[in-house]
């Protein structure tokens, strides 16, 4: 099974709402990620958690907020945010190996925001 | 910022035809993977590589990890409707969680 699980699929949310996005995985991966996907455009890496900790922040701004609460968990906290960054949200997962490489990402389908 | 080069842009085949891509790097990565995306949905796994010279295949899917470990190819034999989509090639890099994405490479094929 190399399953990841997204919710919602679709957001719409306004500039001053708080929302969340969630993501999950039982393949027993210790590295989880987030990515940014625009139109026509590739994914763009946000966060980068590894046994559960906080490993790469690709200068993100603080109106999204990560969280690993255990290991098969990863959320997106949302607030405050702009037009434009409405965008596809993916997250991944990878197996981390000896001396910190990781395997292969598998990712899942992705959340669909719309920022109003 | 994104690090690897990936060619051609964009591809119309007839269906039946073979399809090349590639992706070509400033840098060194110690992993090259090839997926696919169709519109709305996330990126899907179609082959990893882990050597420098490995050629894999998966189905009508050929990939190959350059031996300078700066390049990697895709092929497709006999295209058909449904390869339809966008293929990217990402970059690894070793103790490294990092992962770059090529700008990917939209296929259309014509029945």
């Amino acid at each position: 099974d190399t399953e990841v699980t997204q919710t919602p699929k679709h957001l719409v949310m306004g500039m001053t709402n708080k929302k969340s996005l969630k993501c999950e995985q039982h393949m027993g991966h210790r590295a989880m990620y987030w990515y940014k996907q625009k139109a026509k455009k590739p994914p763009e890496l946000m966060f980068v958690y590894s046994y559960e900790k906080l490993s790469i922040n690709e200068s993100v701004p603080s109106r999204f907020s990560p969280e690993c609460p255990n290991s098969s968990l990863l959320n997106l906290h949302l607030h405050a945010l702009q037009p434009e960054d409405s965008a596809l949200y993916l997250c991944a997962s990878s197996q981390v190996g000896v001396f910190g490489s990781t395997d292969t990402q598998y990712f899942g389908p992705g959340t669909r925001l719309t920022v109003l | 910022g994104q690090q690897l080069n990936q060619s051609p842009q964009s591809m119309f085949i007839q269906e039946g035809e073979d399809v090349s891509m590639n992706c070509t790097s400033s840098s060194i990565f110690n992993t090259w993977l090839w997926y696919k995306q169709d519109p709305g949905e996330g990126p899907v796994l179609l082959i990893a590589l882990y050597k420098a010279g490995e050629l894999t295949s998966n189905g009508r899917l050929t990939a190959q990890f350059g031996i300078t470990r700066k390049d990697s190819f895709l092929n497709i034999s006999a295209s058909i409707p449904s390869d339809v989509g966008i293929y990217f090639c990402a970059g690894m890099k070793y103790n490294n969680n990092d992962m770059r994405f090529g700008a990917g490479t939209r296929l259309t094929v014509k029945p």
